[in-house]
């Protein structure tokens, strides 16, 4: 059965410091891979997905992620956090014939430090 | 206007109850899901569904029903409520079961 991990519970940064979020999925087949961000009391939006092609995928916000299957990698990065990007951070599989029934890892808790 | 909605937002209930969630979406999308978020933030998917196709999640108990009366709206029932129930239910929509889902913003379940 597939899994996603996100090693990482919770990371705190100080604004304007690089940021790299941690998944690792398992999957027999080649996957799909979203990154989504949920702010307290809301719902999820995504940031960026893998489908196949150019493994460095650009997202919405300054993000992006690079899928690297040897590692089984998907992990998120933003060269300068903004306060704003305080939030849950999910990474997801989708599995299915359509790829579209998401396996999501625990989520890691963004802090940002003023 | 909201893209995708439910209600209600939070919901009280004590166990043995028969309770329902709406969603409804404005997107005009074909693709309707419903997830569980449990207390440690574990997002699962339960179902996915459009008008030819339900695909159910092998763990999800069969007291867990989504009902459509049209291509807007896929509604969540569940019979018999257990503590364990208790969790954030998340609807999503997305135009093709390829394409970007999109989120609502959770109903929160209580069952006491």
């Amino acid at each position: 059965a597939q899994s996603v991990t996100q090693p990482d519970i919770h990371i705190t940064v100080s604004e304007g410091a690089s940021l790299e979020l941690r998944c690792n999925y398992s999957y027999g087949a080649t996957p799909y891979l979203f990154w989504y961000v949920q702010s307290p009391g809301q719902g999820l939006q995504l940031l960026l997905k893998y489908f196949s092609g150019d493994t460095l995928v650009q997202g919405i916000k300054g993000f992006e992620a690079e899928f690297k299957r040897s590692q089984s990698s998907f992990n998120l990065r933003k060269p300068s956090v903004h306060w704003s990007d305080a939030a849950e951070y999910f990474c997801a599989v989708g599995v299915g014939n359509a790829g579209n029934m998401l396996t999501f890892g625990g989520g890691t808790r963004l802090m940002v430090k003023p | 206007d909201t893209a995708v909605s439910q209600t209600p937002k939070y919901l009280v209930t004590q166990m043995g109850n028969d309770k329902s969630i709406k969603c409804e979406q404005n997107l005009g999308h074909d693709t309707m899901y419903w997830y569980k978020q449990d207390s440690k933030k574990f997002l699962k998917i339960m179902f996915s569904y459009n008008n030819k196709e339900l695909i159910i999640n092998e763990t999800v108990p069969n007291r867990f029903s989504p009902k459509s009366p049209d291509k807007a709206h896929l509604n969540l029932h569940i019979n018999s409520l257990e503590l364990g129930d208790s969790a954030v239910y998340f609807c999503a929509s997305s135009r093709g079961r390829t394409d970007t889902q999109y989120f609502g913003p959770g109903t929160r379940l209580t069952v006491l």
